[in-house]
Order: structure tokens, then C-alpha cells, then sequence
């Protein structure tokens, strides 16, 4: 078990980009979530799946942003035509029990200039 | 929208002092999480409270449940340097899959 894995952990890029992020949950956990947190604030959910069925998203999910988990393990979120405010941590989750301990990644830092 | 408030938003200690953080919302929660996060790091999991008026302590660090279940607090004794970092309550109600988290406590403990 080697934890909960995102990659890139730093991203720069240029307004109105493309960004896709990674994430590789712990193997068991058949729960996965993504959250956003912005400097010094707790994070706000982006959205849920359970295996590969996406189950629940934020309305702060607008439509540039999409999220995959196709075969219920890893998942990625994309962000199409990137803007300033997109600039944040994005956090990725797993757990395998509602309400249960979750594991985050270290995150990946986007910077949209 | 954050449904926890945190409160301190930010506080600057010395070591060997003595602080408690609090997490309210108006909303009940079948259980509440407190995680600690440190800079370009993902929040880890201190300990989850499960029953209102519930108490678990962790070395110096005592967390309670609100005897309502809508509001915990986190109190160290003898803070240390090793302390500093973000913590976050995160309520869990049962009819939503996600953890809501607090707006979180930024920690400092100076020397």
C-alpha cells in the first residue's frame, strides 16, 4: 500500500490551457473523491465516485471541468480553458466505507498566470 | 459553502502553552473528523468522534463531540513546535457520501 498518489504535484500554465490531473487511489478503496482547497481554507468537494460510476457533483463544478474514472481505479479531472480563479490545490481522496477515514494525496498545485 | 465554521482563524502560540479550537455548524453530523495539514501536503486523519459528548484524547491533543452533535472542539496542552500546521474538522452526516470540511485553524507554535 503505497498511499494515495497525484501527479503532477505542481502545474503552471497559461490561461485558457487545458490541465489534466491524475490521481491513483489505494487499491482497495473503491471510493474516490476530489477536492479544491484554496490557500489557508478547508477543502470543498468537487465530486464523488463510487468504482466508476460518478455519483455526486458540486455545483462549484462548472462545465469545464470533468472528471473520469473508467475502469474504477485511478481517475483524472480535466479543466478546459483554465482561468485565474481555477488556481488551488486539488486534492484526491479514497476511502472504502462511507464516513470512514479518508486518505488524501499530497495534491496538485495548480497556478494559472 | 462552508457548513463548519472553525474558530480560531489563525493562532500564534508559544511552546508549552495551552490552546483549543472550536467547530460549529448548525447542522447535525453522525460523526466529525479532525485532520492536520501541512504546507504542499494532504490533511491527515487525527481521529473521528462518533457519539454527542464523546471524548478522545490523543497524547496532548483532547477532542469532544458536542452532546448535539453539531459542534466539536480540539484543546493541546503544552503545545509544541511539531503542532504547527492547518487543522480541519470535517462532518460526515450520512445522507451525502462526502466529508464537509470546517474552514480551518492555521497553528503556529514559535519557540
Amino acid at each position: 500500500d503505497t498511499g494515495v498518489s497525484q501527479n503532477p504535484r505542481h502545474k503552471i500554465t497559461k490561461r485558457g490551457q487545458n490541465v489534466t490531473f491524475r490521481c491513483d487511489p489505494i487499491s482497495e478503496h473503491n471510493r474516490l473523491y476530489w477536492y479544491r482547497q484554496t490557500l489557508g481554507q478547508g477543502p470543498e468537494f468537487l465530486t464523488y465516485f463510487q468504482n466508476e460510476a460518478q455519483l455526486e457533483k458540486s455545483r462549484l463544478l462548472s462545465d469545464r471541468f470533468s472528471a473520469e474514472r473508467p475502469k474504477g481505479s485511478f481517475s483524472t479531472l480535466e479543466i478546459q480553458r483554465t482561468e485565474q480563479g481555477d488556481s488551488a490545490m486539488y486534492l484526491c481522496a479514497s476511502s472504502s466505507i462511507p464516513g470512514s477515514r479518508y486518505t488524501f494525496g499530497s495534491g496538485t498545485r495548480l497556478t494559472v498566470v | 459553502t462552508q457548513l463548519l465554521e472553525q474558530s480560531p482563524q489563525f493562532l500564534s502560540i508559544q511552546e508549552g502553552e495551552n490552546l483549543t479550537v472550536y467547530c460549529n455548524s448548525s447542522s447535525v453530523f453522525s460523526s466529525l473528523q479532525w485532520y492536520r495539514q501541512e504546507p504542499g501536503e494532504g490533511p491527515v486523519l487525527l481521529v473521528t468522534v462518533v457519539t454527542g459528548g464523546e471524548v478522545k484524547k490523543l497524547k496532548r491533543l483532547t477532542f469532544q463531540f458536542g452532546d448535539a452533535r453539531k459542534d466539536s472542539s480540539l484543546h493541546i496542552t503544552a503545545a509544541q513546535p511539531g503542532d504547527t500546521g492547518l487543522y480541519l474538522c470535517a462532518g460526515y452526516t450520512g445522507t451525502a457520501s462526502k466529508l464537509t470540511f470546517g474552514t480551518g485553524t492555521r497553528l503556529q507554535v514559535t519557540l
